[in-house]
């Protein structure tokens, strides 16, 4: 079965850090990556997508992540942190096939604190 | 303006009680998902369906139930047959095509508690 792992279960940094989330997944095939942000008190939501081209997307709040398919790696990425990144990352892989029935799994997290 | 509505925002049950977490969207998506957040565990998916009358077990279905008779709601049902039922549960909805490419639109949540 597929799997995503986020090794950094809580990353602490100072404002005008740089950061960088990893996230692996175990699947071989073609895959869909996500990145979900959770900040304190709110839903859930997208803050970027890879489905095929450019690996090094960019998304909202100057956040990037790059794909790199030979380390099954899709890391999270931002230049300058601010106290307002304070919250719960999730990175998300749904694995494309040929019935259709694609579903998203997620990663365990990372809490980020940023201190300022 | 659109979206994803969950309620309550808090439930409380006693243990070997059956509870319905509701789950409404007007978003007019076809598929829609539950998922349970566990503090270190991230997001597991219990049940998803991508169209009306039709409904897939996720990672972990044990101990649940669901139904989606009408596009916009799929409620989720916490039997007493789930063992750790006390949980942080999200409800999403996205619209698939033929590759999955539609980012999840999620609610905001339903805290279950159960004694």
């Amino acid at each position: 079965a597929q799997s995503v792992s986020q090794h950094n279960h809580h990353v602490i940094l100072s404002e005008a850090a740089s950061l960088e989330l990893g996230c692996n997944y175990s699947y071989g095939g073609t895959v869909n990556l996500f990145w979900y942000v959770q900040y304190p008190g709110q839903h859930l939501q997208l803050l970027l997508k890879y489905f095929s081209g450019d690996p090094l997307v960019k998304g909202i709040k100057g956040f990037e992540a790059e794909f790199i398919k030979s380390k099954f790696s899709f890391n999270l990425r931002k230049p300058s942190v601010q106290w307002s990144d304070t919250a719960e990352y999730f990175c998300a892989v749904t694995l494309i096939s040929n019935f259709g029935n694609e579903k998203l799994t997620f990663g365990t997290g990372t809490r980020l604190t940023i201190i300022p | 303006d659109g979206g994803i509505t969950q309620s309550p925002k808090y439930l409380f049950r006693k243990e070997g009680q059956n509870v319905t977490l509701s789950c409404e969207q007007n978003l007019n998506h076809d598929a829609m998902y539950w998922y349970r957040q566990d503090p270190g565990q991230g997001l597991r998916l219990i049940y998803y369906s991508q169209i009306v009358n039709d409904f897939q077990k996720g990672d972990i279905a044990e101990g649940y139930s669901v139904s989606r008779e009408k596009k916009e709601s799929f409620p989720l049902t916490v039997t007493s047959a789930q063992k750790n039922p006390t949980a942080f549960y999200l409800c999403a909805s996205s619209q698939p095509g033929i590759s999955y490419n539609s980012p999840l639109h999620f609610g905001n949540g339903t805290r279950l508690t159960v004694t």
